[in-house]
């Protein structure tokens, strides 16, 4: 079974607006991460945020954790259509596995 | 760059028939997994190796088997493909130092 579950399935935004996206999981976890996949791609790796951080960036990213409700969530600032996408959450798992949300489609029209 | 080949890219096989998918990588990665990706069901992991010969089920290994026998290469085996089969399979490795996965371009493969 999955871990985690992501809300919404599918975002469709205009460019130049913010995007959230929420992932919820349910067992405990030492990171977080968020992937991104580009249509007929692989998952490429955005960012990681461990379980005693609360909240991270990087460039336009800004990932926040809270681990008392067991919940993550993804914001991409000032949205681009190059953004256009699907994202993933992957909480950790003994042997350096990776569990997936079922993710997140994400349009930015032009 | 991680250097993850997959091949084929595409296949289109019939019921019953056995199929390998390969993923071939260069940097001598110790941890190597299969996922497959559906429509709902985002990413499941099917088989994955710590090692030469060392390998051990995922999520949903049923129906698959896996070998390594070189650090390099990573199969996949449909003993017997079955239309529930058809879907995308991605190979990832685990990258040494960090807890991130670097993934292949996938296979796409299609069961009549």
């Amino acid at each position: 079974s999955q871990q985690g579950e992501e809300d919404p399935q599918a975002l469709s935004i205009q460019e130049g607006e913010n995007a959230t996206m929420n992932c919820s999981y349910k067992t405990s976890i030492n990171n977080l991460q968020w992937y991104r996949q580009n249509s007929g791609r692989g998952l490429v790796h955005l960012i990681l945020i461990r379980s005693n951080e609360r909240e991270k960036h990087s460039g336009r990213l800004r990932v926040t954790l809270d681990t008392s409700k067991k919940s993550s969530s993804l914001l991409i600032t000032a949205s681009r259509a190059a953004d256009t996408a699907s994202y993933f959450c992957a909480t950790d798992a003994e042997g350096g596995k990776l569990i997936f949300g079922q993710g997140t489609e994400l349009s930015v029209k032009p | 760059d991680a250097g993850i080949t997959q091949s084929p890219r595409h296949k289109v096989t019939e019921t019953g028939t056995p199929v390998t998918l390969r993923c071939h990588q260069t940097e001598n990665h110790r941890y190597m997994y299969w996922y497959r990706q559906d429509p709902g069901h985002g990413l499941r992991l099917i088989h994955y190796s710590y090692g030469v010969k060392d390998t051990d089920k995922g999520e949903v290994s049923d129906g698959y088997s896996v070998s390594r026998s070189k650090t390099e290469d990573f199969l996949l085996t449909l003993e017997s493909a079955t239309s529930s089969q058809t879907s995308v399979y991605f190979c990832a490795i685990h990258l040494q130092g960090t807890d991130t996965q670097y993934f292949g371009p996938g296979t796409r493969l299609t069961v009549l």
